[in-house]
């Protein structure tokens, strides 16, 4: 299988800051990557797909980037709705895996 | 609009077989591009991908699992069903199932999950 590790698996920011969490992916998915964001007690959103693009009524502020075996999700501003855990997940193989997730916490 | 529902038992015995339904509405499980997934999270930790069924028919596993499960469909029914044997307390966890977002295989709407715990 794919295995995908994500950094940091926590990270502590405040409100308008700039975040960014790296997937990397054991071998190459070419842009078969997605991206989402889960609450608490909530199904996981998406929020990316194919690396970059941003799915229908997700924020602007949400942005995705990379190819092969790197990828950032990026917040530009980081707002009060968006302290929850993001997974990245590759999708070019039968078997799709899931990172280990990233932990976004209040500073 | 589209929804999707998990739904069976909510506590299980090692070594049973967990059966879990998918039912669907808003789209037809038969519409080319059409798919759905499990996906399952123990308490505290990461997603798990563990099935997935296209509108063919088709089906993909887990490598690891793939000797415990099978998925099939019911489309009259707008039923997707996952069944998984062999059960153990690592198995407890809150299971989804999530539609395939249409020309890409990675799941766009979400059930709400249903929390399996597995013990005696």
């Amino acid at each position: 299988d794919i295995q995908m590790t994500q950094s940091p698996s926590t990270l502590s920011a405040s409100v308008g800051d700039r975040v960014t969490i790296t997937c990397r992916a054991s071998q190459s998915v070419s842009s078969w990557l997605a991206w989402y964001q889960q609450k608490p007690g909530r199904a996981p959103k998406l929020l990316i797909y194919r690396a970059s693009s941003l799915e229908s009524g997700v924020p602007s502020r949400f942005s995705g980037s990379g190819s092969g075996t790197e990828f950032t999700l990026t917040i530009s501003c980081l707002q009060p709705d968006d302290f929850a855990t993001y997974y990245c997940q590759q999708y070019i193989s039968y078997s799709r895996t899931f990172g280990q997730g990233t932990k976004v916490e209040i500073k | 609009q589209v929804t999707l529902k998990e739904s069976g038992p909510v506590l299980v015995k090692p070594t049973e077989t967990l059966t879990l339904t998918c039912t669907v509405s808003g789209f037809s499980l038969s519409n080319a591009g059409m798919g759905v997934s499990w996906i399952r999270q123990p308490p505290g930790k990461a997603l798990e991908w563990l099935a997935h069924i296209f509108s063919n028919a088709e089906k993909s596993y887990s490598t690891s699992l793939k000797s415990r499960l099978t998925i099939f469909k019911d489309t009259s029914k707008s039923q997707v069903v996952l069944t998984m044997t062999n059960m153990d307390p690592v198995d407890t966890a809150t299971y989804y199932c999530a539609r395939r977002k249409d020309g890409y295989n990675c799941p766009d709407y979400w059930g709400q999950g249903t929390l399996v715990t597995v013990s005696s």
